[in-house]
């Protein structure tokens, strides 16, 4: 099974608009990462968070975390065409990285 | 610096056959993590190499197997393919926790 479910599965957005997504997970972790997939190749790191931070910023990317609630979440601002693709959170517990199915994000011109 | 990289990018075989994909780290790298990933899901995780030893294995059967190199290259190996066995393969190679991935491997089984 897998640690991480992000949600929605799905998301259409006209450009220029902002997307979210969010991850929940269900053991502790030391920290959790985002991910790209563009038409299923390969993986381009995002952003990671460490346990101990609630907030982090990447360019048009903010990442949130609350341990408490066991979920985080992504949102890319001022969405692009270029920002079509499959978003997954994979949460780090040494020595692997547990993902969820991920989110599918399509960006319309 | 050339990131991952992994060989070769598709490859098509018949059930029952033997497979090896390849994998070179990112330069520096020391640990090479091998990943699954079926159409539509999430990347399931394989196995991880450090120091040429198999350091964790996710819930994958003997069928796979693998080895890493004295350069920390490394190998996946399937045998007796399975249909099932269809996805992408994605190799991740990574220094103080932070993984980079490379294109991954297309295999097809029919």
């Amino acid at each position: 099974s897998q640690q991480g479910e992000e949600d929605p599965q799905a998301l259409s957005i006209q450009e220029g608009e902002n997307a979210t997504m969010n991850c929940s997970y269900k053991t502790s972790i030391n920290n959790l990462q985002w991910y790209r997939q563009n038409s299923g190749r390969g993986l381009v790191h995002l952003i990671l968070i460490r346990s101990n931070e609630r907030e982090k910023h990447s360019g048009r990317l903010r990442v949130t975390l609350d341990t408490s609630k066991k979920s985080s979440s992504l949102l890319i601002t001022a969405s692009r065409a270029a920002d079509t693709a499959s978003y997954f959170c994979a949460t780090d517990v040494p020595p692997k990285l547990s993902f969820g199915a991920g989110t599918t994000v399509t960006v319309r011109a | 610096d050339a990131g991952v990289t992994q060989s070769p990018t598709h490859l098509i075989k018949t059930r029952g056959q033997q497979v090896t994909l390849r994998c070179s780290p990112k330069s520096g790298h020391d640990t090479v993590s091998w990943y699954q990933q079926a159409l539509g899901q999430g990347p399931q995780f394989i196995f991880q190499y450090y120091e040429e030893e198999e350091r964790q294995r996710g819930n994958f059967p003997d069928r796979f197997s693998g080895h890493q190199f004295p350069n920390y290259s490394s190998e996946l190996n399937v045998n007796a393919l399975l249909l099932g066995d269809s996805a992408l393969y994605l190799c991740a190679s990574s220094l103080a926790g932070l993984a980079f991935f490379g294109q991954g491997t297309r295999l097809t089984v029919v």
